[in-house]
């Protein structure tokens, strides 16, 4: 199994919604990212984890709150978004930080 | 800090044909991988091909070459004998040396290849 699955493909949340991205991947990757991409711009760091914990944090507004639960899975939970929130959320894992990523193929995000 | 460039916004090249994105980064490292992803309508991103800093030697996948000048901070992507599925959004991407290394992809602003039939 190389595959990384991303649930939903597709979700439309109000601002004042509740929800959360959900990330899969069962080839023992270790490193867990999401990236944010806009519309023909090249995606954008939002977290790292490490072995179930968080190393990095791109700055990102607390409206977004990761989860790692355990080695296979990454949630990405969203609160009181914005509408210019609305983008493509790719995940990503790798097996150590000197592998290449294996990308999900994104939860597209449209916030009104 | 580290930048990519990717100056070309758009190419486009005729079916069976070879075309090369073009990409410059700026770094003092003097260790760390580039990377080709490709990101077709379907929005996942698919790497194409990978090179390792200190390897002299160009990385090939198939139809996929590479030249890497380390000197002038160029790594060029060829694409072969195209065809109609290599119609994407090309990234051009890089990521420093694993010891100490955050993890962290740093992106082209993409090339997006037309290919003609």
């Amino acid at each position: 199994d190389t595959e990384v699955t991303q649930t939903p493909k597709h979700l439309v949340m109000g601002m004042t919604n509740k929800k959360s991205l959900k990330c899969e991947q069962h080839m023992g990757h270790r490193a867990m990212y999401w990236y944010k991409q806009k519309a023909k711009k090249p995606p954008e760091l939002m977290f790292v984890y490490s072995y179930e914990k968080l190393s990095i944090n791109e700055s990102v507004p607390s409206r977004f709150s990761p989860e790692c639960p355990n080695s296979s899975l990454l949630n990405l939970h969203l609160h009181a978004l914005q509408p210019e929130d609305s983008a493509l959320y790719l995940c990503a894992s790798s097996q150590t930080w000197d592998e290449k990523l294996f990308f999900g193929s994104g939860t597209q995000l449209s916030v009104l | 800090a580290q930048t990519v460039t990717q100056s070309q916004p758009e190419m486009s090249v005729q079916e069976a044909e070879t075309v090369t994105l073009s990409c410059t980064y700026d770094t003092s490292e003097s260790d760390y991988y580039l990377f080709w992803y490709k990101q077709p309508p379907s929005r996942q991103m698919i790497l194409v091909i990978r090179q390792e800093a200190y390897k002299q030697q160009n990385a090939t996948e198939n139809r996929f070459s590479v030249n890497f000048q380390k000197a002038a901070k160029s790594f060029s992507l060829k694409i072969s004998d195209s065809q109609l599925g290599d119609a994407a959004m090309y990234f051009c991407a890089y990521r420093s040396n694993p010891s100490g290394n955050t993890g962290k992809l740093i992106f082209g602003q993409g090339t997006t290849l037309q290919v003609k039939p």
